[in-house]
């Protein structure tokens, strides 16, 4: 248990579909982020939000749209995605904006049809 | 453009045996490193760190090695278990403070009987 919740586990859904995927940290850290991993690539950082304010954009297509309404919670929304954007996404958090040690969720696993 | 890497995507290893995993990095900018250990079906898991201003730090098994000469890092695991097998990442943060870290693509660190 890292401190970093994250819902669902498991998520399919069709293209003209809208969903949400949920991270909640109870570690009292400052920063939040969103990871995609996808098989054979690196992890990429997506977003970045530091004291609810979001820091980074990463070039990440307006079909995903996060959301970090207090410190605790992020929201990564999902709209009209393509079949290439199934992957592992990861929150994670930090203390600070600049990453000492990132905490992890288990990642909630997306496969778009 | 510059990025972090892995020399080998897979390493098997005989249970007590030493391991030792490599990273490439090319950003001579780069001055805190990271290893993280994901295991299957759970998020990255913080390792050990490394600042650019040290060449060895050891923790619980563990030891990260820093060469800043020809910019290589390496993960070494002692008397390997069971419970190591994982795919290991190194990650860097530049000098320039990201907001997230530049993570390699992993090794699969295997454990034969």
């Amino acid at each position: 248990e890292t401190g970093v919740t994250q819902t669902p586990r498991h998520l399919v859904m069709g293209m003209t579909n809208k969903k949400s995927l949920k991270c909640e940290q109870h570690l009292g850290h400052n920063a939040m982020y969103w990871y995609k991993q996808s098989a054979k690539k690196p992890l990429e950082l997506m977003f970045v939000y530091n004291f609810k304010e979001q820091t980074e954009n990463n070039s990440v297509p307006s079909r995903f749209s996060p959301e970090c309404p207090n410190s605790s919670h992020l929201f990564l929304h999902l709209h009209t995605l393509q079949p290439e954007d199934s992957a592992l996404y990861l929150c994670a958090s930090s203390q600070d904006r600049v990453p000492g040690e990132l905490f992890f969720g288990e990642g909630s696993r997306l496969t778009v049809l | 453009g510059e990025s972090v890497g892995l020399h080998l995507p897979t390493l098997s290893v005989q249970e007590g045996d030493n391991s030792i995993i490599n990273c490439a990095y090319s950003n001579s900018a780069s001055d805190y490193f990271i290893w993280y250990k994901q295991e299957s079906g759970k998020g990255p898991q913080f390792i050990i760190d490394i600042r650019s201003n040290m060449d060895k730090r050891q923790g619980q098994r563990v030891t990260v090695l820093l060469n800043k000469t020809v910019k290589h890092l390496s993960l070494q695991i002692a008397a390997t278990q069971p419970g190591d097998s994982a795919v290991y990442f190194c990650a860097e943060v530049s000098g320039g403070g990201a907001d997230g870290l530049t993570f390699g693509k992993g090794t699969h660190l295997i454990i034969q009987p």
